[in-house]
């Protein structure tokens, strides 16, 4: 159980053209997301908290016009990467937990964004 | 957000040795931490966590081992296999139910 989706798993995309990612929770229903990036060889920096029904919330130094986030149902959440530039190439990943309270997070399998 | 950190970097070890990986975090008021297993091209996959009112927890082959006092985290990974080579990440939480995490650290398993 507790399985994240995301959609595409890969995008290459042209500078200065805005791309839309998609995560799904598929067996239980998420009222909070969590939108992570990750740079090669690096960890994973929080970006921004999507909350179902009402804004997100940016951590500080992410652009929430770069990166808009929308939070439709208790099941998909999406990123949408506004004007994507070269150096907004990253493995972009989201997460949720299937329980209020003490419990991990689980993640999707992150989407690979290519902007040239 | 709060700084969570690693000693190791890289960590090699032989085929069926046991792993140490090593994690240190700011955040004396986290009350709960995860360790993450997170293999080329794909998200992380939990593994085991731990409440700050334990200082040991056991899984199968790994135990999470949690010391507040100087605010550091291990993972023992018990006869380490080719197949638990990835990259492992701590994780905190902090406020509203958000995890940071440290830098990582790669265990390249020798057969």
């Amino acid at each position: 159980g507790a399985v994240v989706s995301q959609h595409p798993s890969w995008v290459i995309c042209k500078s200065g053209t805005s791309v839309k990612i998609e995560c799904r929770s598929l067996d239980f229903q998420a009222t909070t997301m969590f939108w992570y990036r990750q740079f090669p060889k690096q960890s994973l920096m929080l970006m921004a908290t999507s909350n179902e029904g009402s804004k997100a919330t940016y951590e500080q130094g992410v652009e929430k016009d770069k990166f808009l986030i929308n939070h439709a149902s208790l099941t998909l959440s999406t990123l949408t990467v506004t004007s994507a530039h070269p150096e907004d190439s990253s493995f972009y990943i989201c997460s949720a937990s299937p329980r209020q309270g003490t419990s991990p997070l689980h993640f999707g399998n992150g989407t690979r964004l290519t902007v040239t | 957000g709060e700084s969570v950190g690693l000693h190791l970097p890289t960590l090699s070890v032989q085929e069926g040795d046991n792993s140490i990986i090593n994690c240190a975090y700011s955040n004396s008021a986290s009350d709960y931490f995860i360790w993450y297993k997170q293999e080329s091209g794909k998200g992380p996959q939990f593994i085991i966590d731990i409440r700050s009112n334990m200082d040991k927890r056991q899984g199968q082959r790994v135990t999470v081992l949690l010391n507040k006092t100087v605010k550091h985290l291990s993972l023992q990974i018990a006869a380490t296999q080719p197949g638990d080579s990835a990259v492992y990440f701590c994780a905190e939480r902090g406020n509203f139910n958000k995890f940071y995490f440290g830098s990582g650290t790669k265990l390249n398993v020798k057969p």
